[in-house]
């Protein structure tokens, strides 16, 4: 079991739908927990980070996190079809500073 | 604004060869890290630095060794290249090692 999961997808939303990604993480000592963007072949970019239980908004994106259940979510309002992309989840754990990937959700945005 | 540099941008090499991996940090970046990803993977943590030294080390083969500089850009040197070898390699850097990563453009490494 990866320490990081998510669902692969691909998911497919239309343009303009609100795109939910989740993901769950095992350690329960993990402190910080990150969303990037990576294109075929680029590199990942961050889109949002957060440490503390609850929703962070950033625009059209909002984190969301809840230790107690060890879930990370990440919400696309106004889907636009420059969103499509792999998705991942990464989160820092207690000890050191790596950070464990996910697999990535791939997200499609159809117009 | 000013982003993690990385060269080469692509490198082909034949088993058995050597290669060198360079990471120049955003500008006020004491801490770098590796990352592989191979085709179709998520990034796996190859060895991070903090200061000059060594902060943290994952799956990082023997065959692989990566330093700090004084000016804090990082070299990768892998030996004795392996056809599993080839991957994307990416570079980030943060301020302070519990800081946000940004990661760099990637170095695609092909063994023949």
């Amino acid at each position: 079991q990866k320490e990081v999961e998510q669902n692969s997808g691909p998911l497919s939303v239309p343009e303009g739908a609100i795109a939910s990604l989740n993901c769950t993480y095992s350690d329960r000592g993990s402190q910080s927990f990150f969303w990037y963007r990576q294109y075929s072949g680029k590199s990942p970019e961050l889109i949002m980070f957060i440490y503390s239980n609850g929703d962070k908004e950033d625009g059209r994106f909002t984190a969301q996190l809840n230790k107690a259940s060890q879930y990370v979510s990440l919400l696309i309002r106004d889907s636009q079809p420059s969103d499509s992309a792999t998705y991942l989840c990464a989160v820092k754990g207690g000890y050191g500073n790596k950070l464990v990937f996910g697999a990535g959700t791939i997200l499609r945005v159809k117009s | 604004a000013a982003g993690v540099i990385q060269s080469p941008r692509h490198l082909i090499k034949e088993k058995r060869e050597t290669a060198t991996l360079k990471c120049y940090p955003i500008p006020r970046h004491d801490t770098v890290y590796w990352y592989q990803q191979g085709p179709g993977q998520d990034p796996q943590f190859l060895i991070s630095f903090y200061e000059k030294m060594q902060s943290d080390k994952g799956s990082i083969p023997d065959r692989f060794s990566a330093q700090q500089f004084s000016d804090y850009h990082s070299e990768l040197n892998m030996s004795s290249l392996e056809l599993g070898d080839s991957a994307l390699y990416f570079c980030a850097s943060s301020l302070g090692s519990g800081d946000t990563q940004y990661f760099g453009p990637g170095t695609r490494l092909t063994v023949l």
